[in-house]
């Protein structure tokens, strides 16, 4: 059963670049047929996707994002990374990676998620 | 754009619990169900419309096609008290949820 774990800093001030990363273990995460997924849950909301990236290094952004989304991956360390720029505490949120199956296009595992606090 | 209704549905244990996801276009039959819990990322229950994920009880069933899909679990135990979202392909929302909560 394949483990995602995120790991990054819970505090980032305004203006900033939030940066996380995701660490795979139990599997790899050069195994095709998986999407490497970032998802957030705004506080007492619902779930947003953000974004995801291939073994290849293809990557998809949630337009709403504009821009200010990167998602990187490295193979040799089992572990994909989120990077959003201009913070603003509307991005306060728990920030979980996930892995979307292909072949029934569904997030069959998840991280346990970190919260992401944006403040001065 | 997912609509899930109700908001809230209050009931007791035992009872049947029926939640409905509503697509602005058709997702055939690519529509999945997840259910969160408090402090716990969400678990999937059901792929494709109909299909339960492996380790979910029977009591929780998936239908529908086209933009009309339901969840229905047929008697709620109380590990079932949760928030539960629909997902469609290529929806970059997972929709706002349907809490169901102990009455």
């Amino acid at each position: 059963q394949v483990q995602l774990q995120e790991s990054g800093p819970g505090l980032v001030k305004p203006s900033q670049t939030l940066s996380l990363t995701c660490t795979v273990s139990s599997g790899s995460i050069s195994t095709g047929g998986y999407h490497w997924s970032w998802i957030r849950q705004l506080p007492g909301q619902g779930l947003e996707w953000i974004g995801y990236i291939y073994n290849t290094g293809n990557t998809y952004y949630n337009p709403s994002l504009k821009g200010r989304v990167s998602i990187s991956v490295d193979t040799s360390n089992d572990q994909f990374s989120l990077k959003l720029s201009s913070v603003t505490a509307a991005d306060t949120a728990v920030y979980f990676c996930a892995r979307l199956a292909l072949c029934c296009y569904t997030f069959d595992s998840w991280g346990q998620g970190t919260l992401v606090t944006v403040s001065s | 754009v997912l609509t899930q209704s109700p908001a809230t549905l209050s009931l007791s244990p035992g009872e049947r619990a029926t939640l409905s996801c509503r697509a602005s276009q058709s997702a055939t039959y690519y529509l999945a169900w997840y259910q969160q819990k408090p402090g716990q990322p969400p678990r999937l229950l059901i792929y494709d419309a109909f299909n339960r994920a492996t380790g979910v009880p029977v009591r929780f069933s998936g239908s529908g096609s086209g933009t009309d899909f339901t969840l229905t679990i047929s008697s709620l135990e109380p590990e079932d008290f949760a928030m539960y979202y629909c997902h469609q392909r290529g929806n970059w929302t997972i929709g706002q949820g349907t809490k169901v909560e102990m009455k």
